[in-house]
């Protein structure tokens, strides 16, 4: 069975500092993986997805992940955060036939001015 | 523009009322779901559906019923037999493998 974990519950960052955000995964093949975003009140928006090929993928809102087979992480990425990042983000497994996803509990991530 | 229309976007029920949450998405996609989410819970899967007239229970369907008659809809009904329905619900749909879900914009559902 697939699994995602993300060991932060809370992270807070200042304005302007870069952001990672962790995300494990549990999956016996090569599996499809997702960052989701969702502000308060909201449904969930794809920022970025992977599958195969080049291990780091871009997104939107200029986030980047990064697949580490050797380590089942998928690493969200920022440079350089604004406040309107603040949200909760939520990261995502999906099984080989890519119509099953298994979501992880999600990290709330607060911007300090 | 194409996408997942929820409605109502919030809604209140008596104990022991059954209500209805309504589903539609016009993106032609044939996968379709229905997440539960609590504070601090996450998304837990209530029930999906692959295929018209074919649906599945997730991991909470308990007290809840769903139908799926038409591609472009998945209402989703909260029973009087769920006991604690107060949460928010997110549908969401899936064009094929690989591609993500695409989520509505939810309903928050209050018990009164």
């Amino acid at each position: 069975a697939q699994s995602v974990t993300q060991p932060d519950i809370h992270i807070t960052v200042s304005e302007g500092a870069s952001l990672e955000l962790r995300c494990n995964y549990s999956y016996g093949a090569t599996p499809y993986l997702f960052w989701y975003v969702q502000s308060p009140g909201q449904g969930l928006q794809l920022l970025l997805k992977y599958f195969s090929g080049d291990t780091l993928v871009q997104g939107i809102k200029g986030f980047e992940a990064e697949f580490k087979r050797s380590q089942s992480s998928f690493n969200l990425r920022k440079p350089s955060v604004h406040w309107s990042d603040a949200a909760e983000y939520f990261c995502a497994v999906g099984n080989n036939a890519g119509n099953m996803l298994t979501f992880g509990g999600g990290t709330r991530l607060m911007v300090k001015p | 523009d194409g996408g997942i229309t929820q409605s109502p976007k919030y809604l209140f029920r008596k104990e022991g009322q059954n209500v209805t949450l309504s589903c539609e998405q016009n993106l032609n996609h044939d996968a379709m779901y229905w997440y539960r989410q609590d504070p601090g819970q996450g998304l837990r899967l209530i029930y999906y559906s692959q295929i018209v007239n074919d649906f599945q229970k997730g991991d909470i369907a308990e007290g809840y019923s769903v139908s799926r008659e038409k591609k472009e809809s998945f209402p989703l009904t909260v029973t009087s037999a769920q006991k604690n329905p107060t949460a928010f619900y997110l549908c969401a749909s899936n064009p094929d493998r690989g591609a993500g879900y695409t989520f509505g914009s939810g309903t928050r559902l209050t018990v009164v």
